[in-house]
């Protein structure tokens, strides 16, 4: 099993630019989520997904749109990159209610300019 | 959101034991998870309490008091390789049992 991949692994943006990240997974689980990561601020969640075809908000929502079109990927997108969207971004997935562990993608590095 | 508190960083010496605390608020409270992440890599997960108590696993233990909104992670024997940033977070049933992270504590093992 490859776990959790993301893709790219590094890309920068020009403001104004838009992009999208992808996660996938092969272990069949429920959840997925979106984080970013910053020096001092933690993970903070953006977006999460409890099934195919659902998406809700999480902490820090704006400025990004998510798609789950397929249980094993989950798709965030940046219709107009801006300089405050610098950032590491992790994605992370877990069964239903059989499990708590979330396991995370190795992440995508983003820099806005 | 609900508050995750840590200490920013720590540093401990090569064999020696830390312990690195943790509280959170008590309120619709589920359990109680640690990840481990060194730089440039993904979280990693280390252990899930959700009863009050120990649990041990090799050389990492975990702690958790509910009414006191308070848990820790005990780390035995550090090596270098311990050297990484230590994640809190909790779960609350109101939050469809999302991750609320703290913010990390930089641990930093010295010979």
């Amino acid at each position: 099993n490859a776990g959790v991949t993301q893709t790219p692994k590094f890309r920068v943006l020009k403001t104004g630019q838009s992009m999208t990240l992808l996660c996938a997974q092969d272990m069949n689980h429920e959840y997925m989520y979106w984080y970013r990561q910053d020096p001092g601020m933690g993970l903070r969640l953006i977006h999460y997904s409890v099934g195919e075809g659902t998406t809700a908000k999480g902490e820090v929502p704006d400025g990004y749109n998510v798609s789950r079109l397929k249980k094993q990927n989950f798709l965030l997108g940046l219709e107009s990159a801006a300089p405050s969207q610098t950032s590491v971004y992790f994605c992370a997935s877990r069964p239903g209610t059989s499990g708590n562990e979330q396991f995370f993608g190795p992440g995508t590095r983003l820099t806005v300019l | 959101g609900q508050n995750i508190d840590q200490p920013t960083e720590m540093t401990a010496t090569e064999g020696a034991i830390v312990q690195i605390n943790c509280t959170y608020q008590t309120s619709g409270f589920n359990g109680l998870f640690w990840y481990q992440q060194h730089a440039g890599e993904a979280p990693t997960f280390l252990s899930y309490n959700v009863l009050d108590g120990l649990e041990e696993k090799g050389r990492f233990s975990s702690f958790l008091s509910r009414s006191k909104g308070y848990s820790y992670l005990l780390l035995k024997e550090l090596q270098m390789k311990d050297s990484a940033s230590y994640l809190c977070a909790d779960t609350h049933r109101a939050g469809s049992y999302q991750l609320t992270f703290g913010k990390g504590t930089k641990l930093s093992v010295i010979p």
